[in-house]
């Protein structure tokens, strides 16, 4: 069975770099889409991007110019970067495997999410 | 960028009833990239529904999901007590994804 599980900071101060790590466990990474979303608390969740096991990525236009998403084959982890974060960008943070591996699959399985709040 | 409306907002019944949520989507969806997702407090989100009507493995037969174009619609034929939470659309045919507000499933 595999699982995915989010780690990184919990408290990350206002125009510093939010960083997260994903790793999947009980699985392959290999051939799979990779995604970080996130969802503010009480709201709504909001794709943030996608990276290839190969390491090509799409990002969201809204986030684009201060994202960054990674990924390590070896260790089967990928990784968020935020940059220049606000109190706005405060959210559990999720990560989560395309159910298949099409680009155009939606998420299963998703990590427990990571609350990441940002306060100085 | 496909806005995806859901409705209600808030959706009032009791165990054993029958449940319809919508999702309405500002595009055609040519080839129904549209899934379902239920999400409990305190919990991530689960994929229900794909294809908008395909069951993700290990879904119960009282969730299905229908649809075409821009209206989809998640029906849960007998309300069990698990099943009040909040459901989510999302779109997955291309950049960017994006999500619904959510409806909320509540107990009468």
């Amino acid at each position: 069975q595999v699982q995915l599980q989010e780690s990184g900071p919990g408290l990350v101060k206002p125009s510093e770099t939010l960083s997260l790590t994903c790793t999947v466990s009980g699985g392959s990474i290999s051939g799979y889409y990779l995604n970080w979303i996130r969802q503010p608390p009480g709201k709504g969740l909001e794709w943030i991007g996608y990276i290839y096991y190969t390491g090509s990525t799409n990002y969201h236009p809204s986030l684009k110019s201060r994202v960054t998403i990674s990924v390590d084959t070896s260790k089967t982890q990928f990784s968020l970067k935020l940059s220049s974060v606000t109190a706005a960008d405060t959210a559990v943070y999720y990560c989560a495997r395309g159910y298949s591996s099409s680009w155009s699959a939606p998420f299963d399985p998703w990590g427990q999410g990571a609350l990441v709040t940002v306060s100085s | 960028e496909i806005v995806l409306t859901q409705s209600p907002g808030t959706l009032s019944l009791s165990p054993g009833e029958r449940a319809t949520l919508s999702c309405r989507t500002s595009q055609s969806l040519s080839s129904s990239y549209l899934a379902w997702y239920q999400q409990k407090p305190g919990q991530a989100p689960r994929l229900l529904i794909y294809g908008a009507s395909s069951r993700a493995t290990g879904i119960p037969d009282r969730f299905s999901g229908s649809g075409s174009g821009t209206d989809f619609t998640l029906t849960i034929s007998r309300l069990e007590p698990e099943d009040f939470a909040v459901y989510y659309c999302q779109y997955y045919g291309g950049s960017p994804y994006t999500f619904g507000r959510g409806t909320k499933l509540e107990i009468k």
